[in-house]
């Protein structure tokens, strides 16, 4: 499974923007990027995926650099809800690997009030 | 609104003791998954499943069985607990459609168990 890198830690201020960044310089062409997350004392929930173009929903948005090395999760505008490990993960999209969730360490996110 | 559910938050058990997690899921979804989540060593997949009566072997099988007999129930087995068993414990499910298995999965609110 092809790995990803994301910071530690990371702290930022309520109704602020937050970017959470992510390196996967060893992905291949067809792994899809998704995101996670994990508040306190909870299961991880979906965030977001994508595949090269950047992606927008409810909750953030995705913007994934042109050579796919990196990626970034924005939070356009951080609550104290949004204090979670946010983790950055690598899918094949297809076969039994697919299933597959690989975690790393994740980054821990503190929001302040 | 989706829904996975464990039958426990939190558990104690006894060195030995034959241990069943239950997780049951109301989405009709395919596949199924167990994970076990440590303090420095996050979350790792034990089995998965991607049928009834299918499963398949994760990261870290060893001292562990499931067992899946309807769609909707995917069953974690620890044969003989044991203390370096004792950890968090997650369930989760996803759909398969059209081939293509890397839909979102749904989470579970875990189980702590503590094995003594």
């Amino acid at each position: 499974d092809a790995k990803t890198t994301q910071p530690n830690s990371m702290e930022s201020n309520e109704e602020e923007p937050v970017h959470l960044p992510c390196n996967h310089s060893t992905i291949s062409g067809t792994d899809y990027i998704h995101w996670y997350r994990q508040l306190p004392s909870q299961g991880p929930e979906y965030v977001i995926h994508g595949l090269t173009s950047n992606v927008n929903n409810r909750m953030a948005s995705l913007a994934i650099a042109e050579d796919r090395k990196s990626s970034t999760l924005i939070l356009h505008r951080a609550t104290l809800r949004d204090a979670a490990v946010y983790y950055c993960i690598l899918r094949v999209p297809k076969g039994r690997g697919a299933q597959k969730l690989v975690f790393g360490q994740g980054t821990r996110l503190t929001i302040n009030p | 609104d989706v829904k996975v559910t464990q039958s426990s938050r939190y558990l104690v058990k006894r060195t030995g003791e034959k241990v069943f997690l239950e997780c049951v899921q109301d989405m009709d979804h395919e596949n199924m998954f167990w994970y076990r989540q440590d303090p420095g060593l996050g979350l790792r997949l034990i089995y998965f499943s991607y049928d009834v009566k299918m499963k398949e072997k994760g990261d870290i099988p060893e001292g562990y069985s499931v067992s899946r007999e309807k769609k909707e129930r995917f069953s974690l087995i620890l044969e003989s607990a044991s203390t370096n068993q004792t950890s968090m414990y997650l369930c989760a499910s996803s759909a398969m459609s059209g081939g293509v298995s890397y839909n979102e999965q749904f989470f579970g609110p875990g189980t702590r168990l503590t094995v003594l």
